[in-house]
């Protein structure tokens, strides 16, 4: 049971380049998130999926895509990198457990955008 | 809507000393609080999650978090700080127990564990 995994763990882009990041989990889990962190500002939501073939816009969308692709994975696209994007991400996935729904995280990936 | 308010970025304290992490939310609706620590170059690890079925939380590692409704805090302590609790410290509240639109976190608190 590997939990949530992301690849790459670490990508530099130039500005204008695009790259999609993975990220799986094998917990059987509905709901799907990914988080950026940036210094001083904790964790934002960029988007996250309810379910299966369902997402929806979080706290800082703008510049981002993603795909449900499966019950298993979620990816993030960045279709022209920018130096603002420069962040670690963060993957993660919920379920409900005791009347409250629980967030499980991945390791994270670094990405520089140059 | 809901928020998180961390009281200062980076706290410091000397091994076997307490540890008081402040943490302060707002939200519209009876919210779900959670800790989360992160240790360097790691991802973030659950300490502790407040559910309303008792307002005193124990968690991991000997941490625990008191909610307190009046005060609108979930404050985070120990009572003696090691020099392997250095790391960062998260508060998170979710507005819904059940709902699947993420959370939201406050900005984060630095622990330093002085030797």
């Amino acid at each position: 049971n590997a939990g949530v995994t992301q690849t790459p763990k670490f990508q530099v882009l130039k500005t204008g380049q695009s790259m999609t990041l993975q990220c799986a989990q094998d917990m059987n889990h509905n709901s799907m998130y990914w988080y950026r962190q940036d210094p001083g500002m904790g964790l934002r939501l960029i988007y996250y999926s309810a379910s299966e073939g369902t997402t929806d816009k979080g706290e800082v969308p703008n510049g981002y895509n993603v795909s449900r692709l499966n019950k298993r994975e979620f990816s993030l696209r960045l279709e022209s990198a920018a130096p603002s994007q420069t962040s670690v991400y963060f993957c993660a996935s919920s379920v409900i457990a005791g009347g409250l729904r629980e967030q499980f995280f991945g390791p994270g990936t670094r990405l520089t955008v140059l | 809507a809901q928020s998180v308010t961390q009281l200062g970025s980076h706290v410091s304290v000397s091994e076997g000393a307490l540890v008081l992490l402040r943490c302060n939310y707002s939200s519209s609706v009876p919210p779900y609080l959670f800790w989360y620590v992160q240790y360097p170059n790691q991802g973030l690890q659950l300490l502790l999650k407040y559910t309303s079925a008792a307002t005193l939380v124990k968690g991991i590692n000997g941490f625990e978090a008191e909610f307190k409704k009046s005060e609108t805090s979930f404050h985070l302590t120990k009572p003696s700080a090691h020099m392997s609790d250095a790391a960062e410290y998260f508060c998170a509240v979710s507005g819904s127990g059940g709902g699947a639109d993420g959370l939201t976190f406050g900005k984060g608190t630095h622990l330093i564990i002085q030797p």
